[in-house]
């Protein structure tokens, strides 16, 4: 079964940082892979996801993610963090195995300074 | 607005008693996820439904809990005897045939007295 494990339960940056959430992923067959962020007392919105049609993807918000097979990884990255990302990402995989449900990970906090 | 919408946004019960929350997919979409949220846990799979079948329950608790998306309504989650471990957010999610991209509600927060 495909599953997602997600390194850091909480990251902090300044503004104007660089945003790196780490995703790594378990997965018998390609995966679709996806980034989700939740503001405070929202449901999820996707970022981006991966489809196997390019291993750089970019979504929304100057957000973009490389998938890397060989690393089974999909990190979430921003080359310049602002306020209003702070938010919970969480990265997550979809099981066509099984019944096609996505699988989400643990989530990160990402906060950002001024 | 076409959104998923859940409702209530808030629902308080006691001990004992039985909590249903309700979920309007998006328009066009038959499929019906429900996660729940437990803080610092992010989000648990709970099941999955399409118009008049549950799909996958895997994530379901064997006692106390069942979801339902019948032909014509909202898909509903009950929840009878609830009891405190109960409190969390409980999100639906739904999407169109692709089974892909997943839109969110903005769930209902349960809190058991």
């Amino acid at each position: 079964a495909q599953s997602v494990t997600q390194l850091g339960s909480h990251v902090s940056v300044s503004e104007g940082a660089l945003v790196l959430l780490r995703c790594n992923y378990s997965s018998s067959v390609p995966p679709y892979l996806f980034w989700y962020v939740q503001y405070p007392n929202q449901g999820l919105q996707l970022l981006l996801k991966y489809t196997s049609a390019a291993t750089l993807v970019k979504g929304i918000n100057g957000f973009e993610a490389e998938f890397k097979k060989s690393e089974t990884s999909f990190h979430l990255t921003k080359p310049s963090a602002h306020m209003s990302d702070a938010a919970e990402y969480f990265c997550a995989v979809r099981d066509d195995t099984g019944g096609f449900k996505t699988i989400f990970g643990a989530g990160t906090r990402l906060f950002v300074k001024a | 607005n076409a959104g998923v919408m859940q409702n209530p946004r808030h629902l308080v019960r006691r001990r004992g008693q039985e909590a249903r929350l309700r979920c309007s997919p998006m328009k066009g979409h038959s499929h019906v996820y429900w996660y729940r949220q437990l803080p610092e846990e992010g989000l648990k799979f709970m099941v999955y439904l399409q118009k008049e079948n549950i799909i996958d329950e895997s994530g379901m608790p064997k006692e106390r809990f069942s979801a339902e998306f019948p032909k014509e309504g909202p898909s509903i989650l009950r929840i009878q005897q609830v009891v405190r471990g109960d409190s969390a957010a409980y999100f639906c999610a739904s999407s169109g045939q692709t089974n892909e991209k997943l839109f969110f509600g903005s769930g209902t927060q349960l809190s058991v007295l």
